[in-house]
C-alpha cells in the first residue's frame, strides 16, 4: 500500500513551452502532496505544499506563476512548469502524506520523479 | 533559518564494514526525524524517529535520535554493495520536511 506514481518519468521540451507533471496516490487518499526539486548531487528542495481543494503554499523564492500547482482531487496533484527555460531542467519529485494508519499520517511517500530537460 | 546537516558528504567502504552516518539539525517546531535511502530515483523510507534514545532497527540498519543534542545517527552493519546509495536525513517541521544534503555511500566489493 501507499504507492505514489508520477507521469511522465522523463520529458524533453523546447525553451518557452509548458510542461505538466502529474502525481497520483494510487491506493490512498492524499489531502496533502508536496513538490520537490532536486539538482544533480544536491538534496531535495521543497517547492510547494499542495492541499486538495485550496491554493498551494509556495516556499520562499519559488515563483507561483511559473510553477502552477493544482490539487483538484484527493488522488491527483499536477505541477505545470510554464514557459520553461534551460535553468528549469531538474529532477522533480512529488510526495504524498500517507494515511493516518501509517505512522499517524506523518510518513511521506515519494513518487519516482520526473526528469525535465529544457533545450 | 532551519538547517539539517549531514556528514560525511561521501564515504567509500568495503563490503562487510560498518558505517555510521550523522545528521544534526536546527529546526523550529520539530516533529520527527526521518531517514531515507535514495538510489536512482525517489527516496525510500527507512526510519522515523520521534523520541530520544529509542533505537529503531531494520535488519542491518539501525538509527537513534538525541533530541537534547539535536542529532541522529544511522548505522549500517556488514555493508553490502546493495547499500550503495544516497542516504537522506529529513526533519519534519510542522507540515513539511526539511532535507539535509545527503551522504553518498559507496560499498566496494
Amino acid at each position: 500500500g501507499a504507492v505514489v506514481s508520477q507521469h511522465p518519468s522523463r520529458v524533453i521540451c523546447k525553451s518557452g513551452t509548458s510542461v505538466k507533471i502529474e502525481c497520483r496516490s494510487l491506493d490512498f487518499q492524499a489531502t496533502t502532496m508536496f513538490w520537490y526539486r532536486q539538482f544533480p548531487k544536491q538534496s531535495l528542495m521543497l517547492m510547494a505544499t499542495s492541499n486538495e481543494g485550496s491554493k498551494a503554499t509556495y516556499e520562499q523564492g519559488v515563483e507561483k506563476d511559473k510553477f502552477l500547482i493544482n490539487h483538484a482531487s484527493l488522488t491527483l496533484s499536477t505541477l505545470t512548469v510554464t514557459s520553461a527555460h534551460p535553468e528549469d531542467s531538474s529532477f522533480y519529485i512529488c510526495s504524498a502524506r500517507g494515511p493516518p494508519a501509517r505512522a499517524g499520517g506523518h510518513e511521506q511517500f515519494f513518487g519516482p520523479g520526473t526528469r525535465l530537460t529544457v533545450l | 533559518e532551519d538547517k539539517v546537516v549531514q556528514s560525511p558528504l561521501s564515504l567509500v567502504v568495503h563490503e562487510g564494514d560498518t558505517v555510521t552516518l550523522n545528521c544534526s539539525y536546527e529546526v523550529t517546531n520539530f516533529r520527527s526525524l526521518l531517514w531515507y535511502k535514495q538510489e536512482k530515483k525517489a527516496p525510500t523510507f527507512l526510519f522515523m524517529l520521534t523520541s530520544s534514545g529509542i533505537e529503531k532497527k531494520s535488519g542491518r540498519l539501525s538509527s537513534i535520535l538525541d533530541k537534547k543534542e539535536l542529532f541522529s545517527i544511522l548505522n549500517i552493519t556488514a555493508t553490502q554493495t546493495g547499500d550503495s546509495a544516497v542516504y537522506l536525513c529529513a526533519v519534519e517541521k510542522g507540515n513539511k520536511l526539511v532535507f539535509g544534503a545527503g551522504t553518498i555511500l559507496r560499498v566496494k566489493s
